[in-house]
């Protein structure tokens, strides 16, 4: 079956250096990817998205980077900051009306100083 | 802040009680899910609700009952509940269109449900 799975549970980064977070997909038609961030007691939020027809995509401070031909997803974030430290997990929806969205199990974020 | 609003924040609840999760949306989306969120694990979707009417439940337990009474509130009402479903519960809401399916969810704070 489909699976979305995160290649590091745990990623430390020095504060002020880039971080990346990794995500490998099994679902060759998946057409939608979000990546989302969840912090320490609340809900998970949405950082950024992209389309199947894209590679790339930039947002203050995050890039999100697809790469169709190994499914792979990857979330850069461009000096890092202790508000960074959370939870970070993607999800992929497949076509069609009734695809759901499939989370990963999430890469935890620590920002040292 | 979400425009996903959800209420108790923290819920501790014995066997036999029967307690409601509510969720309310302030962002016009016509689609709302529930998810269980337990440690270690992916978000596990529940149920959800398009245009009002019940579209998924996977496979879950009839102690958990969701009830949508319209498209800006969502309730899970628990009964007679098991240790095991101490977990975070989420709830969501996207927009959903019937040529290209869910957009973007948007996500409450959760409940942290503790189960005695």
């Amino acid at each position: 079956g489909e699976s979305v799975g995160l290649h590091l549970p745990t990623l430390s980064v020095q504060e002020g250096d880039n971080s990346i977070i990794n995500c490998a997909y099994s679902n060759s038609a998946s057409d939608y990817f979000i990546w989302y961030k969840q912090e320490s007691g609340k809900g998970p939020q949405f950082i950024i998205d992209i389309r199947s027809n894209m590679d790339k995509r930039q947002g203050q401070r995050v890039t999100v980077l697809l790469n169709k031909t190994v499914k792979h997803l990857s979330l850069q974030i461009a000096a890092t900051q202790p508000g960074d430290s959370a939870v970070y997990f993607c999800a992929e929806k497949g076509t069609g009306t009734a695809s759901k969205l499939t989370f990963g199990t999430g890469t935890r974020l620590q920002v040292t100083l | 802040e979400t425009g996903v609003t959800q209420t108790p924040r923290h819920l501790v609840m014995g066997m036999t009680n029967k307690k409601s999760l509510k969720c309310e949306q302030h962002l016009g989306h016509n689609a709302m899910y529930w998810y269980k969120q337990s440690a270690k694990k992916p978000l596990e979707l529940m149920f959800v609700y398009n245009f009002k009417e019940q579209t998924e439940n996977n496979s879950v337990p009839s102690r958990f009952s969701p009830e949508c009474p319209n498209s800006s509130h969502l309730f899970l009402h628990l009964h007679t509940l098991q240790p095991e479903d101490s977990a975070l519960y989420l709830c969501a809401s996207s927009q959903m269109t019937r040529t290209s399916g869910p957009d973007t969810q948007y996500f409450g704070p959760g409940t942290r449900l503790t189960v005695l």
